[in-house]
């Protein structure tokens, strides 16, 4: 079985600072890792992944993930933030093996970035 | 973008009473899930169906929840009986079967 930890429940910031969002996964078999985002009365998008390959991965709105197999953890970065991506960030798992396996979820964490 | 269109947006059903949630997956897609979000709380699987049946099923998902595929478009969650805990953000998925699974926009179901 999968679980993921996401430490912060809430994370303020102002307009243009650095951020991290910090996620650690258990698992004892190989794991895909997610990053979605859900912005106010809104479902939920996918911001990025890691499937294989490059341990870093991006998004296209300039936040990163790193895969780091050795401390498991999948975290979320961005240099310099928006007012518009204040929203709740969720970290996401799922095992790799056929078909589509499901996603075991992080409790989220709710960024809010102030002016 | 092709999206997963889930109806109603809200719905306020009484205590005991059936309800059915619906979701219209992307049309190529093989396998639907559906999640759900109590307030407040993580987002929890309960179930995932592909090729007409359920392939996994969560603890969650007991006895009074079922879902269907009744025809080529429509993936309907039933709760036969619906409990107060029962109130929750539900969120249907699907997947083409790449691990990239795209969500609906949720339905908030409110037992009173």
């Amino acid at each position: 079985a999968q679980s993921v930890t996401q430490l912060d429940s809430q994370v303020p910031v102002f307009e243009e600072a650095p951020v991290e969002l910090r996620c650690n996964y258990s698992s004892s078999v190989s794991v895909y890792l997610f990053w979605y985002v859900q912005y106010p009365n809104q479902g939920l998008q996918l911001l990025l992944k890691y499937l294989s390959g490059s341990t870093l991965v991006e998004s296209i709105n300039g936040f990163e993930a790193e895969f780091n197999k050795s401390q498991t953890s999948f975290h979320l970065r961005k240099p310099s933030v928006h007012i518009s991506d204040t929203a709740e960030y969720f970290c996401a798992v799922s095992a790799v093996r056929g078909g589509s396996e499901k996603l075991v979820f992080g409790k989220g964490t709710k960024l809010t970035v102030n002016p | 973008e092709p999206e997963v269109t889930q109806t109603p947006s809200h719905q306020v059903t009484q205590m005991g009473q059936e309800v059915i949630l619906r979701c219209v997956p992307i049309s190529n897609h093989l396998y639907f899930y559906w999640y759900r979000q109590i307030l407040g709380q993580k987002v929890e699987f309960l179930v995932s169906f592909y090729n007409n049946e359920i392939s996994e099923k969560s603890e969650i998902f007991d006895d009074q929840f079922s879902v269907e595929r009744p025809d080529g478009s429509n993936f309907t969650l039933k709760i036969r009986s619906t409990k107060l805990e029962d109130s929750a953000m539900y969120f249907c998925a699907s997947s083409e079967g790449t691990p990239k699974a795209f969500f609906g926009q949720g339905t908030r179901l409110t037992v009173v």
